[in-house]
This record gives C-alpha cells, sequence and structure tokens, in this order.
C-alpha cells in the first residue's frame, strides 16, 4: 500500500518560478527522503530529513518535516528547465521499515517551462 | 564506479515465458532491492536482501523470484510471465547498518508481456 501520497499530482510553471510539493503520510517514520525522476530514467536521490529534523536545505531545494501532521513539503527555488521530473516522496515507516524497504508515493509531475 | 547497473533495458515476452533481469552494483552495498513502477503510480516494492544468503518479500511478491549469492548481483526471475507483469523495473542498492542512507537507482529494464 501507497504511504506517501503527494500533492499536487502535476504543477507547471515559468522558469525563475518556486515550485513547492507536498508529502502526506499515514505511519510514523524514522526519515523521510526525495527522489527525482526524469522521463524514463531511474531515480535520483535528493534529500533525506530524520524525523528529529524539522528542516533541511541542499542547494536550491528546502525539505521541512512536520511530523504531527505527518507531512512533508519539497521547495525548489529558482526553477530552471531542467527541474522538468517527477518528484517522488519515499518514508520508511518506523514499524518494519529500513533503508530497503522504502514505501513511495505517486509523485508530482513538474513541468517547468521555459 | 558503474553504481547500479541493469540488463537488458528493454524485454517483450509472451504470456508463460520465463527470465532472469539483471541487476549489479559495485559500490560494495549491503542492502539490496526490486521495484515496480507501473504508469501513474510509486514504485512498489518485489523483493529485498540485507546481504549475500539473505533474501525477503516485499509488497508484491508474487510471480517473482530473487537470489543473492554474491553482494555485488541481485536477479529478479520472472517464473511464468503475465501480462500484469508488463511495467518497469528498478532495482536499488544501500549501505547497511543503522543509520538511514539514500538508495541508489539502476536505469530500468522496460518489460512487456505480450
Amino acid at each position: 500500500s501507497q504511504q506517501g501520497e503527494e500533492d499536487p499530482q502535476a504543477l507547471s510553471i515559468q522558469e525563475g518560478e518556486n515550485a513547492t510539493m507536498n508529502c502526506s503520510y499515514k505511519t510514523s517514520i524514522n526519515n523521510l527522503q526525495w527522489y527525482r525522476q526524469n522521463s524514463g530514467r531511474g531515480l535520483v536521490h535528493l534529500i533525506l530529513i530524520r524525523s528529529n529534523e524539522r528542516e533541511k536545505h541542499s542547494g536550491r531545494l528546502r525539505v521541512t518535516l512536520d511530523t504531527s501532521k505527518k507531512s512533508s513539503s519539497l521547495l525548489i527555488t529558482a526553477s530552471r528547465a531542467a527541474d522538468t521530473a517527477s518528484y517522488f516522496c519515499a518514508t520508511d515507516g518506523r514499524s518494519g521499515g529500513s533503508n530497503y524497504k522504502l514505501t513511495f508515493g505517486k509523485g508530482t509531475l513538474l513541468t517547468v517551462n521555459p | 564506479n558503474a553504481g547500479v547497473t541493469q540488463t537488458p533495458k528493454f524485454q517483450v515476452l509472451k504470456t508463460g515465458q520465463s527470465m532472469t533481469l539483471q541487476c549489479a552494483q559495485d559500490m560494495n552495498h549491503e542492502y539490496m532491492s526490486w521495484y515496480r513502477q507501473d504508469p501513474g503510480m510509486g514504485l512498489r516494492l518485489i523483493h529485498y536482501s540485507v546481504g549475500a544468503g539473505i533474501t525477503d518479500q516485499g509488497e508484491v511478491p508474487n510471480g517473482y523470484n530473487v537470489s543473492r549469492s554474491t553482494t555485488e548481483d541481485f536477479p529478479l526471475r520472472l517464473l511464468s510471465a503475465a501480462p500484469s507483469q508488463t511495467s518497469v523495473y528498478f532495482c536499488a542498492s544501500s549501505y547497511g547498518g543503522g543509520r538511514p542512507y539514500e538508495q541508489y537507482f539502476g536505469p530500468g529494464t522496460r518489460l512487456t508481456v505480450t
């Protein structure tokens, strides 16, 4: 069963704008990760946030985590056409989850128009 | 390092045929996993391994077998292909131990069963 659910399912913005994607999950977690998938390719890890962290930055990426609401958001600032991809959140789930048993959401398809 | 490699990239099977999807990693990762991705869906875990000689079932294991005789290789076997197994298959690996680590994904195998 899908643990994470991304919102929105699709997002279209202009180059230079910020993009925000949200992820909600159902059970307690140890950590939450965000991945990017370019069309027809494998997933690439973007950022990992642990359950005791509230915010994390990596370059133009900012991730927040609210464990009380069981939700996370991924913000991409000053987007570029090359950011066009699908973005997935993945959780390990405290109950039986681990590095090797990630549960992925269905993803947000981000289109950045030049 | 080549990272995670998968062969073949594309495969067409007839219903009832069997085949093996190959996966190899050269990063000395303990953990390896197989996922399938269907249109509009996230990734679903098929089988995983926490080390050579140790495998276990994920969310959707029916119709698939795995083995892990070496740290590097983790082949996925389709016993008797069915149209419902038409999908894109991804292999992933990560470090083991108690800390959370990112997963490294292969480029995928696109399988069509007719």
